[in-house]
């Protein structure tokens, strides 16, 4: 039973345009979201997050959704750089504070085209 | 500024040997995590400390043990290693969110 949902396994885009990219959940208790970046190689870092009390939440080139009736959310990145080619992962903590254990989905591979 | 250091960084095992994966934090965190990533997954979660003296099982935990030594280290035990174990390991660590991940450890068994 996957509680966080990813969909399409992979996006292109092109350098300078939009990258959406797009996440479910089924559980109604999560009421916090996460997004990780992961490179090859490299553990996932932390990118952005947005609480459930919030629609949207913005740090510089990238913006989060959160639909809550629709239990959906989404990562908006733009302008798009080729940096930004790495696998994002959408995640929810299974309970609010402190040391709580995060559900991830599978991952969206964005390759960003020069 | 090491984070959340793993060792090793690669391992190759025969079905049947003992393997302990280490895991040590330097930002003073209250919680620790053990992961598993297989293609075409996300992350799944093995074991977690939420504090110092305290384990629990996540979501396939079957086949592994943990120890959490101390504050800063938490350790991956596979005791008797078999071929659907070959993955890549993540630990974490946390004092609230979000968990801060290390550089991973892949392991494959033949």
């Amino acid at each position: 039973d996957q509680q966080v949902k990813q969909n399409s396994p992979s996006l292109s885009v092109q350098e300078g345009r939009i990258s959406i990219l797009n996440c479910d959940y089924t559980n109604s208790m999560f009421d916090y979201f996460l997004w990780y970046k992961k490179y090859p190689a490299e553990g996932p870092t932390f990118l952005i997050s947005i609480s459930s009390i919030k629609d949207k939440n913005e740090d510089g080139r990238f913006t989060v959704f959160l639909n809550k009736s629709a239990k959906h959310l989404s990562l908006h990145i733009v302008p798009s750089q080729p940096g930004d080619s790495a696998v994002y992962f959408c995640a929810a903590p299974g309970w609010t504070g402190a040391n709580s254990k995060l559900t991830f989905g599978k991952g969206i591979t964005l390759s960003v085209r020069p | 500024n090491a984070g959340v250091t793993q060792t090793p960084k690669f391992q190759v095992l025969k079905t049947g040997q003992s393997m302990t994966l280490q895991c040590a934090q330097d930002m003073n965190h209250n919680s620790m995590y053990w992961y598993r990533q297989d293609p075409g997954m996300g992350l799944r979660l093995i074991y977690y400390s939420a504090s110092e003296g305290t384990t629990d099982k996540g979501e396939v935990p079957n086949g592994y043990n943990v120890s959490r030594l101390n504050k800063r280290e938490f350790s991956l035990r596979l005791e008797s290693a078999a071929p659907s174990q070959t993955s890549v390991y993540f630990c974490a660590s946390s004092s609230n969110q979000p968990q801060h991940f290390g550089d991973g450890t892949r392991l494959s068994i033949l």
